[in-house]
């Protein structure tokens, strides 16, 4: 079964508006990592937030931790027609098992 | 430094044939992973490996199997292929020893469409 489970599995808004998508787990975590893929292509890392930061930055993006819920969200800020993908979560569980991605959330960003 | 390069592209088969997707990971990258994508399952874990060695192994039949060169480049091999074998098959390289601490770097990816 899926270790992360995004939500929603859909998400359509204007470009400009902001975009926030969640990520759910069930066990304890090393770290959680968000992907992006563009339409049939390969995923693109986009951040990692390890078990003991509860919010990280980059550009645009925000993601949040919250270890105790066993959740995450990925905010994207004034969204833009590019930033139309599906977006996932992936979760560590340590001992050097494989990364665990979830199904993903479908963003589209309307211009 | 150029990307994980994944070849072929396209791959049509039919049922009953074999496969080998091929992946050379970033320059200097010795884990490589595999991964099955499906509409109804999503991103399924096949394999990693790490110098060579399996390190890890997903939850697929026998028929899926790959293997690691000393050059760090990763074939999978897909044997008496099924409809239900259609899917995009991705590599991923990490400049680490593998496992999920490790950014993955994704290639983009076989479509393999078994008929």
């Amino acid at each position: 079964s899926q270790q992360g489970e995004e939500d929603p599995q859909a998400l359509s808004i204007q470009e400009g508006e902001n975009a926030t998508m969640n990520c759910s787990y069930k066990t304890s975590i090393n770290n959680l990592q968000w992907y992006r893929q563009n339409s049939g292509r390969g995923l693109v890392h986009l951040i990692l937030i390890r078990s003991n930061e509860r919010e990280k930055h980059s550009g645009r993006l925000r993601v949040t931790l919250d270890t105790s819920k066993k959740s995450s969200s990925l905010l994207i800020t004034a969204s833009r027609a590019a930033d139309t993908a599906s977006y996932f979560c992936a979760t560590d569980v340590g001992g050097n098992t494989p990364l665990v991605f979830g199904k993903g959330t479908r963003l589209s960003v309307i211009a | 430094k150029a990307g994980v390069t994944q070849t072929p592209r396209y791959l049509i088969k039919t049922r009953g044939q074999q496969v080998t997707l091929s992946c050379s990971p970033i320059s200097g990258h010795r884990s490589v992973s595999w991964y099955q994508q499906t509409p109804g399952q999503g991103l399924q874990f096949l394999f990693e490996y790490f110098s060579e060695t399996q390190r890890n192994k997903g939850n697929f039949p026998g028929r899926f199997s790959g293997r690691q060169f000393s050059n760090s480049r990763s074939e999978m091999n897909v044997s008496t292929l099924e409809l239900g074998d259609s899917a995009l098959y991705l590599c991923a390289s990490s400049s680490g020893r593998g496992g999920g601490t490790d950014t993955q770097y994704f290639g983009p990816g076989t479509r393999l469409t078994v008929l």
